[in-house]
Parts: structure tokens; C-alpha cells; sequence
């Protein structure tokens, strides 16, 4: 079992629609992350979150420590939101990251 | 700050041959990280540093694989000889301090023939 769960693997939506995307861990983490990386291949760092809620824009990231559960939104989705989102965490402190396989989004005009 | 620049961003290479690429990290930023990107296996860390020192080098898949950083502002991967299941996108990262977001560089092809 993969230390990262990512779900759905993939996931279509249509122009407008909220969009949640969720990711479970099965470690004890300092962080996670939400990384997008779009077709080009560039990969950004979305949001870095540790406890509660973050939002930046039509995105907010939402962390559940004792159910090791975190999840990405999309507020009224883009065509330009068309990517795969990555989830990622710092187990135990570490710098390094453990890596879930990613969510390929399409959102459809 | 022009953010992690990559060199090459795309590299063509025979089998056999030796491969070096590049990174130059945010300036200021002390965790560089080398990460790579397949279809089969997804993103993996290969190793990163802190300082100027390698803190984690156990994804480094073989002794094929080094790492070098000789100073705050540049490091290297470097793949000798190079084999076909190389063949990835190799992505280095920083980050300012331990635990905090990481800045994505725009990656290196890397085409084993």
C-alpha cells in the first residue's frame, strides 16, 4: 500500500463545477503539499499545510490530521485548472517527500 | 528571482554515454532536492541536500547515479553510464529552509536511446 493515496486517478468536469479532490496518508506527517503540474510539465507548489484550512484564490486546502486526510477544492473550475494535482507529505519530519500518483483534472469548457 | 533553473531541458543521449545536469536554486535557499518523474513510478526523491551537504541520497537508484553540490548556488546529477530505463524527467527543487514549500525547477528530459 502506498504511503500516499490519491483519489479519483482521474477526473473530468465541466466548466463551473466545484471540484474536490482528496488524499489519504497512512504516515505520521510535519507537512503536506499540493503541487500542480500542467501539461508543459512545470510542476508549482500550490499549498504547504500542516493544520486547518488555506485558501488562495478559487483554491482551498483543507487538512484533517487525526483522520490523516487532506483535500484540494476548486471553486467554479477553469479549463486553465486542467492538470494533475499532486499531493505530497514530509513523513516524520523529514525534508523529504513522499509522493502520491496524482490526479489528472479536465475540465471541459 | 528567475526561480530553480534546469540545464538542459531536454538531453538526447546513447546508451552508455554520461549524462550531467544542471540546477541553480533560488538564491538564499539552503534544501536542494533531486527528484524524478517516470510514468510507471511517479515523482521520487533521489536525493537532497541541506547546506551544501547530502542529507539523503537512499533514492539514488545505483552507483550509476551521483550528486554534487559544491556550493550554495549550483548542483549536479550526474548519470554514468547511462541505460535506457534512465529515461525520465528529472526535476530539482529548493526550498528555503527544512519543511517549508518547494520551488520546482522546469525539468530535464532525459532520452536514453
Amino acid at each position: 500500500k502506498n504511503e500516499v493515496e490519491q483519489s479519483p486517478q482521474n477526473l473530468t468536469a465541466q466548466e463551473g463545477e466545484f471540484i474536490t479532490i482528496n488524499c489519504s496518508y497512512s504516515v505520521g506527517i510535519s507537512a503536506l503539499h499540493w503541487l500542480q503540474q500542467h501539461p508543459g510539465g512545470g510542476i508549482v507548489s500550490l499549498f504547504m499545510l500542516s493544520s486547518g484550512k488555506k485558501k488562495h484564490g478559487r483554491l482551498i486546502a483543507t487538512i484533517n490530521i487525526q483522520e490523516k486526510h487532506s483535500s484540494l477544492h476548486i471553486t467554479a473550475s477553469h479549463p486553465r485548472d486542467s492538470a494533475v494535482y499532486i499531493c505530497a507529505v514530509n513523513s516524520g519530519g523529514s525534508e523529504k517527500l513522499v509522493f502520491g500518483k496524482g490526479m489528472k483534472l479536465t475540465v471541459n469548457p | 528571482d528567475a526561480g530553480v533553473i534546469q540545464s538542459p531541458r531536454h538531453e538526447v543521449t546513447e546508451m552508455g554515454q554520461e549524462v550531467t545536469l544542471r540546477c541553480k536554486p533560488i538564491s538564499g535557499h539552503n534544501s536542494l532536492f533531486w527528484y524524478r518523474q517516470t510514468m510507471m513510478r511517479g515523482l521520487e526523491l533521489l536525493i537532497y541536500f541541506n547546506n551544501n551537504v547530502p542529507i539523503d541520497d537512499s533514492g539514488m537508484p545505483e552507483d550509476r547515479f551521483s550528486a554534487k553540490m559544491p556550493n550554495a548556488s549550483f548542483s549536479t546529477l550526474k548519470i554514468q553510464p547511462s541505460e535506457p530505463r534512465d529515461s525520465a524527467v528529472y526535476f530539482c527543487a529548493s526550498s528555503i529552509q527544512e519543511n517549508t514549500e518547494a520551488f520546482f525547477g522546469q525539468g530535464t528530459r532525459l532520452t536514453v536511446v
